[in-house]
């Protein structure tokens, strides 16, 4: 049972740069969602989707993008990266339409210079 | 707006010395408060759901309890590998919000 799959684990990048957090889960769950944590802040949801075809901004969505073309990839895409995008990036899935019971990844670390 | 708040942020204590976590909570509707665990680089971990007051929930050494403004998570006779970060989280609509969570040591 692999449950949420996040890659890659570690990620450098420069200002200015983008990429994509993969995020993927074999729960056939139907919400998902990405948070970010920094220290002191706890976590916060950036974007999150209950179901394919359907996403919508959480708390912090300025500077990422979603999709969600099947029930079970997620992707967070960053445009162009900038330094307050330093953080520890989570992604987290239920098998409800809503948040509920969250299971979580591993967590992505993601360092902007 | 929907706010947790977490205290203390750490907590020390020695082994088999029991303690309790606090969350307070302010939000429009609430439609469930979660418990986390969360260990040194992973992600969290469920522990709980209370969906209202007076609610209890015990998993081992572990008890939540909810009133209409906080959430207790007592911790009975800890052992070192209770240590973690415990993330309090409420849910009002379609999102969750989390507390900053306390960091838990247990001594031997």
């Amino acid at each position: 049972n692999a449950g949420v799959t996040q890659t890659p684990k570690f990620q450098v990048l420069k200002t200015g740069q983008s990429m994509t957090l993969q995020c993927a889960q074999d729960m056939n769950h139907e919400y998902m969602s990405w948070y970010r944590q920094d220290p002191g802040m706890g976590l916060r949801l950036i974007h999150y989707s209950v179901g394919a075809g359907i996403t919508d901004q959480g708390e912090v969505p300025n500077g990422y993008n979603v999709s969600r073309s099947t029930t079970e990839d997620f992707p967070l895409r960053l445009l162009s990266a900038a330094p307050s995008q330093t953080s520890v990036y989570f992604c987290a899935s239920s098998i409800t339409g809503i948040p509920g019971e969250l299971f979580f990844g591993e967590g992505s670390r993601l360092t902007v210079l | 707006e929907d706010q947790v708040t977490q205290s203390p942020e750490a907590l020390r204590l020695q082994e088999g010395e029991s303690s309790s976590l606090n969350c307070s909570y302010t939000v429009s509707g609430l439609r469930g408060l979660f418990w986390y665990r969360q260990d040194p680089g992973k992600g969290p971990e469920f522990l709980f759901t209370l969906y209202s007051a007076g609610e209890e929930k015990e998993k081992e050494r572990l008890k939540a309890t909810l009133t209409k403004k906080e959430s207790f998570l007592h911790i009975t006779a800890p052992k070192p590998e209770d240590s973690a970060t415990y993330l309090c989280a409420v849910q009002a609509r379609v999102d969750m919000r989390f507390g900053a969570g306390t960091r838990l040591t247990v001594k031997p």
